[in-house]
Order: C-alpha cells, then structure tokens, then sequence
C-alpha cells in the first residue's frame, strides 16, 4: 500500500537553528508532494509543492524542500528558524495525479527564543 | 474572504447519536474531501467526491457515509456514533483542473463522543 513516512515526531530547536525535516514515500510511479503546516488553531496551510520540474522546491515563509526520486524522499529544510515557525508540519502525496492525498503522521516543531 | 467553512468548530454527542458534520466551499470547486486527524496518526481519507452526488471511500470509510446534493456543499455521517470516532474533521476542497495543490482546507470540528 502507498504510505508516507517522517521520521521526526518531535523536534525541539533554538531559534537560529537550521531545521531539516525527513519525508519518504512508498511508490514508484509519478507522485506530487507537499508540505503543509498547521499553527496552533489555526487551518492547515500549503507550505510548497512539487509537481514536476526543478526538484528543489523554495515555499513560502523562507522554507524550501529537494525531491530525491532515487531515495524516494522529500526533505523539508529552513536554513535559520524562528519561534514563529513553532507548528506541526505534514508531508502529503497524491499519486497518479490524482487529488487523493496521503498524509504522514507529522512533526510536532517547537522553537525555543 | 471565506473560502471553506464547516458548521461547527466543537460538537459534544452520545454513543449512538446520528451526527451530521457540514462542509461549504464557496470557490466553485468540482472536488471536496473529508479527512479525520489524529495525533500520532497524521490526517486519514475519510470519502471523497469528485461530482455532484458522486462519492468515493478513502482509506478508513468504516462508520461513515457521505452527501454531495450541491456542488458547494459535502455532509459527513456518523449514523451512529462511537466514542473511536472522537477526532478532529477536516474538509477540503480542489479544483479539478489545478488539483489538491490549489485546494483549501477548512478550520475543522473537533468530535467528542461520549
């Protein structure tokens, strides 16, 4: 079955910290991924996507994502974090281009002034 | 500036209540979702539609049915509610033409079954 995988499920940084967030997918067809981000109650908001094209990704709010089709992984990456950056964050992928998204479990990311 | 809205952000039921959870979208958007959070296990695919009265299972559609009389409009059923589907209901929606990547989640209803 397709699955999503982040390893992380709970990272705990300084603020200046360089943040890297692992996804990996299970599939070995045409997939579109995405990062999204859910601040404390609030909606779950599209970070970047990657549909085809450049495999590094750049998104809103300074983060940027490389697709690696051989490893099969969509890493999310912020060179210098801010407490404001403290949110849960998914990786999802639809397959087939289709809209159906498949989500990871998530990472729970907390910044520390 | 209201793009998906659902009809309550809390909701407190009984074991066995029928529950109906509403989902608007007002973009005109052909294709909608429901999805349930929980911690731990990410956001699992409830039903989906891609048409007015069509509707597809996702991954966990046990317990569950789904409405899409409108175009803007998609209803989540619990016929009979059970204290595993106390969780938080996301809705969303996509255009066909652009897909989920243009698509907008709404601010979810967290379920309490009692």
């Amino acid at each position: 079955a397709q699955s999503v995988s982040q390893h992380n499920h709970h990272v705990i940084l300084s603020e200046a910290a360089s943040l890297e967030l692992g996804c990996n997918y299970s599939y070995g067809g045409t997939v579109n991924l995405f990062w999204y981000v859910q601040y404390p109650g609030q909606h779950l908001q599209l970070l970047l996507k990657y549909f085809s094209g450049d495999p590094l990704v750049k998104g809103i709010k300074g983060f940027e994502a490389e697709f690696i089709k051989s490893k099969f992984s969509f890493n999310l990456r912020k060179p210098s974090v801010q407490w404001s950056d403290t949110a849960e964050y998914f990786c999802a992928v639809s397959f087939h281009n289709t809209d159906k998204l498949i989500f990871g479990t998530g990472t729970r990311l907390q910044v520390f002034p | 500036d209201v793009k998906v809205t659902q009809s309550s952000r809390y909701l407190v039921k009984r074991t066995g209540e029928k529950v109906f959870l509403e989902c608007v979208q007002d973009m005109d958007h052909e294709n909608m979702f429901w999805y349930r959070q929980d911690p731990g296990l990410g956001l699992r695919l409830i039903y989906f539609s891609y048409d007015v009265k069509m509707k597809e299972k996702g991954d966990i559609p046990e317990g569950y049915s789904v409405s899409r009389e409108k175009k803007e409009r998609f209803s989540l059923i619990l016929e009979s509610a059970s204290t595993n589907q106390t969780s938080m209901y996301l809705c969303a929606s996509s255009s066909g033409t652009s897909g989920i990547g243009s698509g907008f989640f709404g601010p979810g209803t967290r379920l309490t079954v009692l």
